[in-house]
């Protein structure tokens, strides 16, 4: 079975402009999580997703925003870029939404911008 | 708030040695689940081990195992025999029982583990 796979794998953009990154799940995966990963803060959790429905939302400015569709596939955008928005960013999915869920993670969009 | 606290930024063992790599958490809750992550360089993060708050036994993975003392809060992994593959940042992870509500994950700071062979 194929694991989550992230797209693009790199990005460079500049200030001001709009970016989005895929995540496609493990198959049969429907919840999915993203997360911002800086060598100064570290991994923060940005959003979840299942079943099409944002269900929790982590303290990001609302440049950041996400979504989810019925292929379990999410997208996270951001728009006006800034360069403290250089980061690995981080999808991760798990089957359902529950207590006995692991989490599978992706290998990671950097963008970098400039 | 919730809180994951890594207080060895680095740390460093000899092949085939042990090493214990320390975290402490904060929390009021009285259910969770406790994580460790490894994130090999440049490539993806995978989970070593977790631990059930309910459950007193300590989990264990092959050479992998922790030491859960929930009234200090506190959630080691010791890493036996150490393997030049071990080589990694680990994280230190919380997520709260909220019924099976979130799969949120809170991350501590990370460990910088080397391997010397």
């Amino acid at each position: 079975k194929a694991g989550v796979t992230q797209t693009p794998r790199y990005l460079i953009k500049t200030r001001g402009q709009q970016v989005t990154l895929s995540c496609s799940p493990i198959s049969g995966h429907r919840s999915v999580s993203w997360y911002q990963q800086t060598p100064g803060q570290g991994l923060q959790f940005l959003f979840e997703y299942f079943s099409e429905t944002q269900r929790n939302k982590g303290n990001f400015p609302g440049r950041f925003s996400g979504r989810q569709f019925s292929n379990s596939r999410s997208e996270m955008n951001v728009s006006t870029l800034e360069l403290g928005d250089s980061a690995l960013y981080l999808c991760a999915s798990s089957l359902q939404q529950g207590e006995q869920e692991t989490q599978y993670f992706g290998p990671g969009t950097r963008l970098l911008v400039l | 708030a919730q809180t994951v606290t890594q207080s060895q930024p680095e740390m460093s063992v000899q092949e085939a040695e042990t090493v214990t790599l320390s975290c402490t958490y904060d929390t009021s809750e009285s259910d969770y689940y406790l994580f460790w992550y490894k994130q090999p360089p440049s490539r993806q993060m995978i989970l070593v081990i977790r631990q059930e708050a309910y459950k007193q036994q300590n989990a264990t993975e092959n050479r992998f195992s922790v030491n859960f003392q929930k009234a200090a809060k506190s959630f080691s992994l010791k890493i036996s025999d150490s393997q030049l593959g071990d080589a990694a940042m680990y994280f230190c992870a919380y997520r709260p029982n909220y019924g099976g509500a979130t799969n949120k994950l809170i991350f501590g700071t990370g460990t910088l583990l080397a391997v010397q062979p």
